[in-house]
């Protein structure tokens, strides 16, 4: 079956950096996107990625490697707006999105 | 401004009702979906529509459907609603029918089956 692996939740240190780890299971690969989901609101779209390799957008960072069926999201300098869940999702042979079920990422002072 | 509009914010039913949701967007996209979120659970495809006039079946599809009358419209509706189907429920578009688009969300809407 097709799968996307995420951890549940995860605490990070307000200006500290933190990885959020991605692992997917697809019957064929088209992409692999991240999205921003503040509680009680709806996500939006963080990045996009088909190739292997590390593209930065300001603080956020996201990398593939589809040799691994792996990726992740980084983000810098985090900031407590950035409290709020991430979540994954793989574009797969078909063209069909597998949402993964998403991480609360944590932000203390 | 530009967007995807979706009715009503929140609504408490009483099983066994009829209920549409609405969803509208300006951006012109051809592609359209609605989904349902569950805690715990990642985003589920209930229908799709990848140009007006046509509609698909997601991955939960059973006691719903839609319409796609025109480009901006795409009405979710709920024959007979049943308490499983409590949930929040979010409409979303792209210009891209193929999934390797940026989707754009409605705000949500969330509903209460009783």
């Amino acid at each position: 079956g097709q799968n996307i692996d995420q951890p549940t939740e995860m605490t990070a240190t307000e200006g500290a950096i933190v990885q959020i780890n991605c692992t997917y299971q697809t019957s064929g690969f088209n992409g692999l996107f991240w999205y921003q989901q503040h509680a009680g609101e709806a996500p939006t779209f963080l990045s996009y990625n088909v190739l292997d390799g590390l593209e930065e957008k300001g603080r956020f960072s996201s990398f593939l490697s589809r040799s691994k069926g792996y990726s992740y999201l980084l983000l810098k300098e985090l900031q407590m707006k950035d409290s709020a869940s991430y979540l994954c999702a793989g574009v797969d042979s078909n063209y069909q999105l597998i949402w993964g079920a998403g991480t609360k990422l944590i932000i203390k002072p | 401004i530009a967007g995807i509009t979706q009715a009503p914010t929140s609504q408490i039913l009483a099983a066994g009702r009829r209920m549409t949701l609405r969803c509208t967007q300006d951006m012109r996209h051809n592609a359209m979906y609605w989904y349902r979120q569950d805690l715990g659970l990642g985003l589920r495809l209930i229908h799709y529509s990848n140009t007006a006039g046509t509609t698909g079946k997601g991955e939960v599809p059973d006691g719903y459907s839609v319409s796609r009358a025109n480009t901006d419209d795409f009405p979710l509706t709920l024959a007979s609603a049943v308490p499983s189907q409590t949930s929040v429920y979010f409409c979303a578009s792209s210009d891209s029918s193929l999934n390797t688009g940026e989707l754009f969300f409605g705000e949500g809407s969330r509903l209460t089956v009783l």
